[in-house]
């Protein structure tokens, strides 16, 4: 149980282009996503945490009209880097978790993201 | 904020050895705390958790103690595989926000055949 797919696996393309990536929960509801960014070698970053049907809350220093998030239903939620650049190239995952705070999150297999 | 730091960064043990990997938090509020594995390009995946009542749990070769006056918690796996080799990051969730999870900078561990 408790399987979040993410899609696409990978993604290239040119510069100034925008990419949607998705995330669901596949066997629950997720209540709450989150999207955190990872560079090679290093942790997990936070950008963002949305709950369904509300506007996401970004983490300090994450632009927001850069990365618009989307959580339109209870089990997908999308993240679509606006303009991308080759600096926004890194490894992106998501993670839900159903109601209740004492939930765990789990985790999508992340997305990389090549821009040239 | 919290801050959750790891050691050691990497870790290697002959396989059939037992590897610990200690973590400590700064938010005595916080309550909950995950541990991930990472393997090489996958998302991290929930391998144990443990919560702030609780100062030992075990799931077979896994186990997690906590020690919540001194801010500690560790991760114990015995009998290692090579199997078990990845990145392990520990985690706190942030008292103040209940939202929020706080990762530690990760481990990699080898298991040597």
């Amino acid at each position: 149980g408790a399987v979040v797919s993410q899609h696409p696996s990978r993604v290239i393309c040119k510069s100034g282009t925008s990419v949607k990536i998705e995330c669901r929960s596949l066997d629950f509801q997720a209540t709450t996503m989150f999207w955190y960014r990872q560079f090679p070698k290093q942790s997990l970053m936070l950008m963002a945490t949305s709950n369904e049907g509300s506007k996401a809350t970004y983490e300090q220093g994450v632009e927001k009209d850069k990365f618009l998030i989307n959580h339109a239903s209870l089990t997908l939620s999308t993240l679509t880097v606006t303009s991308a650049h080759p600096e926004d190239s890194s490894f992106y995952i998501c993670s839900a978790r159903s109601e209740g705070f004492n939930q765990p999150q789990h985790f999508g297999d992340g997305t990389r993201l090549s821009i040239l | 904020g919290e801050n959750v730091e790891q050691h050691p960064s990497t870790l290697s043990v002959q396989e059939g050895d037992s590897a610990v990997i200690k973590c400590t938090y700064s938010d005595s509020a916080s309550n909950y705390f995950p541990w991930y594995k990472q393997e090489l390009g996958k998302g991290p995946q929930l391998i144990i958790d443990i919560r702030s009542n609780v100062g030992e749990k075990k799931d077979q070769r896994i186990a997690v103690t906590l020690n919540k006056t001194a801010k500690h918690f560790s991760l114990h796996i015995t009998e290692t595989q090579p199997e078990d080799s990845a990145v392990y990051f520990c985690a706190a969730r942030w008292g103040t926000s209940y939202d929020k999870v706080i990762f530690g900078p990760g481990t990699s561990l080898s298991v040597i055949p």
